[in-house]
């Protein structure tokens, strides 16, 4: 099994804030995936980043491929209630996605 | 309408029970896999397919099984149920081609709940 640790576990935070999280392993991943999945819902993708040191930017969200390609972070600035939700990262080695356990974001008003 | 559709959304059963979580994929791909979500565990691996002809076990597949009946359709299912398998479960689909890198696509998941 390739472990994917996240921290924090939860995080409640003030609108306005910025904040990251954090997926670390010491596995070595062809492909990270960061989704975003809401009560009642499936996860949904956010981004996929393949090479080491690999910056992405969504908007307020920017997500980075650690440069060995073993860890990966996730930073929101300036959170709105509408990022609450829970933030898993998945690695992707041989055919295979390996989950994170997540991180539970609550951004309060 | 949703790409993948995932019946029923919540069934509550007793322990013993057989039961099958199907799955419905439009979004053509070949690759589908079945996940479980326990709270703090992120989601695990159960099985996955590739093709209408490949079944894989992940890494949690003891006490269930698969079918893939078509390339759109892949259930699960649980032969005897127990509590410890109360969980959340996912099916996904994926379509490694050039330029992509197989992102997955959910369904929305079925509540179980084994008494």
């Amino acid at each position: 099994t390739q472990l994917l640790e996240q921290s924090p576990q939860f995080l409640s935070i003030q609108e306005g804030e910025n904040l990251t999280v954090y997926c670390n392993s010491s596995s070595v991943f062809s492909s990270l995936q960061w989704y975003r999945q809401e009560p009642g819902e499936g996860p949904v993708l956010l981004v996929t980043v393949v090479t080491g040191g690999e910056v992405k930017k969504l908007k307020r969200l920017t997500f980075q491929f650690g440069d060995a390609r073993k860890d990966s972070s996730l930073h929101i600035t300036a959170a709105q209630t509408g990022d609450t939700g829970l933030y898993l990262c998945a690695g992707y080695n041989f055919n295979k996605f390996y989950f994170g356990s997540g991180t539970k974001l609550n951004v309060k008003p | 309408d949703a790409d993948v559709t995932q019946t029923p959304r919540n069934r509550i059963t007793k322990t013993g029970k057989r039961i099958m979580l199907e799955c419905s994929q439009t979004k053509g791909h070949d690759r589908m896999y079945w996940y479980r979500q326990d709270p703090g565990l992120g989601l695990r691996l159960i099985y996955y397919s590739f093709d209408v002809k490949d079944i894989n076990k992940g890494e949690i597949s003891d006490g269930y099984s698969v079918s893939r009946q078509a390339q759109a359709k892949f259930s699960l299912s649980l032969e005897s149920a127990i509590p410890n398998q109360t969980a959340l479960y996912f099916c996904a689909t994926s379509d490694l081609q050039y330029g992509t890198h197989n992102e997955q696509f959910f369904g929305p998941g079925t509540r179980l709940t084994v008494l």
